[in-house]
């Protein structure tokens, strides 16, 4: 069974600053995709990045950035230069060769100015 | 492109009642979701579609819970008879090849169960 992991209920950084977020995974499958989605309070999901477990280089999409460490089964968001609108609920997500897609329990993440 | 449409928005019920959420998908999309969200227990998988196909409904939590796709562009998820712990945001999502393609969601249907 998959299961994903976020450890941190809540997270703060000040406006341009960078932030790390951590997920943690599991699953018996040897291949799989990985995702960040974004949940701001409009409540609107928002895919942030991917990442595809067999590509040992890291996804990186502008400001957002992956740390992939699959012997490990981490898979931790960067922002860099944190900007007031990345204010959201955070999601880490694991998905299986099947397409069932499981989420962690998110992070919150408060941007200050 | 319209999106993945969910009806209704928010839905006000009482204990005892029955609840149907419906779901448009986007055209073309071969894999539809539903989900559960509460603070307690974050994002749930209740069960997925493939071509219309239940793939998996191992996350619908009692049999007061059913989901149903009758043609690949509409879907709908029925509480009978509801109750409080019921009450939550649930999303439909679709995708094309769910493996590696992301999932686009509805905006949610916020459901209150007094």
């Amino acid at each position: 069974a998959q299961t994903v992991t976020q450890s941190q209920p809540e997270m703060s950084v000040q406006e341009a600053e960078t932030v790390t977020l951590s997920c943690t995974y599991d699953t018996s499958e040897s291949d799989y995709y990985l995702f960040w989605y974004k949940q701001p309070p409009s409540r609107q999901m928002i895919l942030v990045i991917r990442q595809e477990a067999y590509k040992q280089q890291n996804a990186t999409e502008n400001r957002f950035s992956v740390n992939f460490q699959k012997a490990a089964k981490s898979f931790s968001l960067k922002i860099s230069d944190s900007q007031l609108g990345d204010a959201a609920m955070y999601f880490c997500a694991c998905s299986s060769n099947t397409g069932k897609l499981i989420f962690g329990q998110g992070t919150t993440l408060q941007v200050k100015p | 492109d319209a999106g993945v449409i969910q009806s209704p928005r928010h839905e006000v019920t009482e204990m005892g009642q029955e609840v149907t959420l419906r779901c448009k998908p986007i055209s073309g999309h071969d894999y539809l979701f539903w989900y559960r969200q509460t603070m307690m227990r974050g994002l749930e998988l209740l069960i997925y579609f493939n071509n219309n196909v239940p793939i998996d409904d191992s996350g619908m939590p009692e049999d007061r819970f059913s989901a149903k796709m009758p043609n690949a562009s509409f879907s709908t998820l029925k509480i009978q008879p509801s109750e409080p712990r019921d009450s939550a945001v649930y999303f439909c999502a679709s995708s094309f090849r769910a493996f590696n393609s992301p999932l686009h969601f509805g905006n949610g249907t916020r459901l209150t169960v007094t």
